[in-house]
């Protein structure tokens, strides 16, 4: 069994500031982790993703991931956001058969 | 990368109609695929398991009969939404593994809206 807890269904930041999209999990297996970006009215774009072997994740958009397994979070984070990362933000869990579990979502406002 | 690719992206239908989404591996062959949905201001939830060649596999919750899965080739998985209602109006994608890879690739999904 595998779930994902994201904490803040809504996170702010002023634009240059620092994101940071919180997730944590649970997952009887040794998971594979995953940050989804979805824009409105669009699919799933895959930011990173965290398999096996280096738990510091960088992923597009300037976007990077750690992988903790003693705190059994992957949080988010860039340094300096911009107006273009508003989007939704979703952490998700495999067990490793590509079935995934998706938190329920952090929605990023970026403010000018 | 592999693409999937998703038909139609939304679409319309009158209440008591059904309405048939296609899910299609562009460029590689998916002995399995998913179907989720996403309601408004929710996550998505996994709704089945298409298998090539066999039954698919329902999540608890999920009505088989009224959510119509098939799998009749190795690119290609469709979703029959019957007897549409206004309840059934939500955002439905697929996602199909590629096989050796760790990540599920998925489609563009379907806005589905039942007036």
């Amino acid at each position: 069994a595998q779930s994902v807890t994201q904490l803040g269904s809504h996170v702010s930041v002023s634009e240059g500031a620092l994101v940071l999209l919180r997730c944590n999990y649970s997952s009887s297996v040794p998971p594979y982790l995953f940050w989804y970006v979805q824009y409105p009215n669009q699919g799933l774009q895959l930011l990173l993703k965290y398999t096996t072997g280096a738990t510091l994740v960088k992923g597009i958009n300037g976007f990077e991931a750690e992988f903790k397994k003693s705190e059994t979070s992957f949080h988010l984070t860039k340094p300096s956001a911009h107006m273009s990362d508003a989007a939704e933000y979703f952490c998700a869990v495999s067990g490793g058969y590509q079935k995934v579990t998706f938190g329920t979502g952090t929605k990023l406002q970026v403010i000018p | 990368g592999a693409v999937v690719s998703q038909h139609p992206s939304w679409v319309i239908c009158k209440s008591g109609t059904s309405v048939k989404i296609e899910c299609r591996s562009l460029d590689f062959q998916a002995t399995t695929m998913f179907w989720y949905r996403q309601f408004p201001k929710q996550s998505l939830m996994l709704m089945a398991t298409s298998n090539e060649g066999s039954k698919a596999t329902y999540e608890q919750g999920v009505e088989k009969d009224k959510f119509l899965i098939n799998h009749a080739s190795l690119t290609l998985s469709t979703l029959t939404v019957t007897s549409a209602h206004p309840e059934d109006s939500s955002f439905y994608i697929c996602s199909a593994p590629l096989t050796g890879n760790t990540e599920a690739f998925f489609g563009q999904g379907t806005r589905l809206t039942v007036v």
